[in-house]
């Protein structure tokens, strides 16, 4: 079965770097493209970046354009966040979600790891 | 960046009919896909593109569009509904970004 599983949040101090992970199993994970998506506690969906299923081409939300790099393996079936210079707001939920096929249609999520962002 | 408006909250009593709506002028040019999120849960996928029900989500979950309003119809809700509903789409101003609604958050009473 389909499985995403976020890993590296944790609290880190603002201007600090952080790198979040999503280990795909259960498909063939180097023929879709992956979303991150990110929720600020108590507060609605954000999409944050994009990467094509072969890592070709990539896309930022712009409040996040800049400091965020999105990546993958897939010889190792993960895909990564990149975090730099974090804000407080950029305290959130990070998921990681499957892309049917270069659409909005996200038909697998995992669970989220939480970035808080403090001093 | 293109917006995508839901209203905030939605109520319905159990059994009846529900729509949740969504609008944007995105969707005049691109579908929108629903997702359901019940509290600490991850977003679940209940509709996307041309209105297709994923495998495992009840028929009673049905979807429309119409202009730039999308729609997700509930009909016979249940208590297992109540959850926030979220709209996407992709974004009319640069395609390959994605834009999300506030969301909805319906009470099935």
């Amino acid at each position: 079965q389909v499985q995403l599983v976020e890993s590296g949040g944790g609290v880190v101090q603002p201007g600090r770097s952080l790198r979040v992970s999503c280990a795909a199993s259960g498909f063939t994970f180097s023929s879709y493209g992956m979303h991150w998506v990110r929720q600020t506690p108590g507060k609605g969906l954000e999409w944050v970046a994009v990467i094509w299923y072969d890592g070709s081409k990539r896309y930022y939300a712009d409040s996040v354009k800049g400091r965020f790099t999105i990546s993958r393996d897939n010889s190792k079936n993960t895909l990564f966040l990149q975090i730099n210079s974090l804000r407080p707001e950029d305290t959130a939920v990070y998921y990681c979600a499957r892309d049917i096929g270069d659409s909005s249609d996200f038909d697998y999520w995992g669970q989220g790891t939480l970035v808080t962002v403090s001093s | 960046s293109s917006e995508l408006t839901q209203d905030p909250a939605v109520s319905v009593a159990l059994g009846q009919t529900v729509r949740i709506t969504c609008q944007g002028d995105s969707l005049r040019s691109y579908y929108a896909s629903w997702f359901q999120q019940k509290p600490g849960q991850a977003p679940v996928l209940v509709m996307y593109t041309k209105n297709n029900r994923p495998s495992g989500i009840p028929d009673r979950f049905s979807g429309s569009n119409s202009g730039n309003t999308a729609s997700l119809t509930i009909t016979g809700a249940q208590a297992e509904d109540e959850a926030d509903y979220y709209c996407n789409t992709r974004d009319s101003s640069d395609n390959h970004h994605v834009v999300f609604g506030g969301g909805t958050k319906l009470t099935v009473l």
